[in-house]
C-alpha cells in the first residue's frame, strides 16, 4: 500500500461546477499538507499550503485537513475551463533540513466549457 | 526570468548511453531536489542537498549520480541507461530555514531511451 493514496481520475465537470479532490495517507507523521497543480508539459505549482488540520481558503480554493481521519481535500469553486490540470496532494512531517515530500499520484481534472 | 530552469528539456538516447541532466536556480535556495515522473503522473524523490551535502538519498540504483558544484546548480548523471529509466525528471529548490519551504519546481526533462 502507498503511503499517499490518490484517485487517478480522470474527472470531467462542466463549468462552474463544484470540484472535489482527495487523498488519504497512512503515516500520521505527516504535519505538511499540500496540493500542486500540474499542467500539461510543465512542472508541478504550489497551490496550496496547509499545516497540521483544518481549513484553508483562497479565492476559489478550499483546503481541508483531517488528520484524524488522515484524509485531505481540495474543492475548487466555479471551477473554469484553465483549472484543467493534474492536481498532486503532497505532504512531509516536520523538522529535516529538506521538506521531505511524499506526493498523491494526481488527479486529472478536466473542465469542460 | 527562469526561477529554476533544466537542460535539455527533451532527452532521446539509446540504451546503455551515458547521459546529464543540468539544473540551475536563481531563487537563492539553499536546497535542491532531483524527482521523477512516471508515465502515471507518480512524482518521486530521488535526491536533496543542502549547501551542497547530499541529504535525501532514496533507494535509486546508483547508476544515478547527483552533483552539486554550487548551492544554485544540480546535477544529475545516468550511467548505462535503461529502458526504464524513461520519465520525466523535474528539479525543484527550496529555502530549508523556515516559513513554508515552498518547493519550486522546474519544466522538466523528458527522458526517452530507445
Amino acid at each position: 500500500q502507498k503511503e499517499v493514496e490518490q484517485d487517478p481520475g480522470p474527472l470531467s465537470v462542466p463549468e462552474g461546477a463544484i470540484v472535489s479532490l482527495n487523498c488519504t495517507y497512512s503515516n500520521s507523521a505527516f504535519q505538511y499538507f499540500m496540493w500542486y497543480r500540474q499542467y500539461s508539459r510543465k512542472g508541478p505549482e504550489l497551490l496550496m499550503y496547509t499545516y497540521s488540520s483544518g481549513n484553508k481558503e483562497d479565492g476559489r480554493f478550499t483546503a481541508q485537513v483531517d488528520k484524524s481521519s488522515k484524509y485531505i481535500s481540495l474543492f475548487i469553486r466555479d471551477s473554469q475551463p484553465s483549472d484543467s490540470a493534474t492536481y498532486l496532494c503532497a505532504m512531509s512531517p516536520l523538522s529535516g533540513s529538506a521538506r521531505q515530500l511524499t506526493f498523491g499520484s494526481g488527479t486529472q481534472l478536466t473542465v469542460l466549457p | 526570468d527562469t526561477a529554476v530552469s533544466q537542460t535539455p528539456k527533451y532527452l532521446v538516447t539509446q540504451m546503455g548511453n551515458d547521459k546529464s541532466i543540468k539544473c540551475e536556480q536563481n531563487l537563492g535556495h539553499d536546497t535542491m531536489y532531483w524527482y521523477k515522473q512516471d508515465s502515471k503522473k507518480f512524482l518521486k524523490i530521488m535526491f536533496s542537498y543542502n549547501n551542497k551535502e547530499l541529504i535525501i538519498n532514496e533507494t535509486v540504483p546508483n547508476r544515478f549520480s547527483p552533483k552539486s558544484p554550487d548551492k544554485a546548480h544540480l546535477n544529475l548523471h545516468i550511467n548505462s541507461l535503461e529502458l526504464g529509466d524513461s520519465a520525466v525528471y523535474f528539479c525543484a529548490s527550496s529555502q530549508a530555514s523556515g516559513g513554508q519551504q515552498t518547493q519550486y519546481f522546474g519544466p522538466g526533462t523528458r527522458l526517452l531511451v530507445l
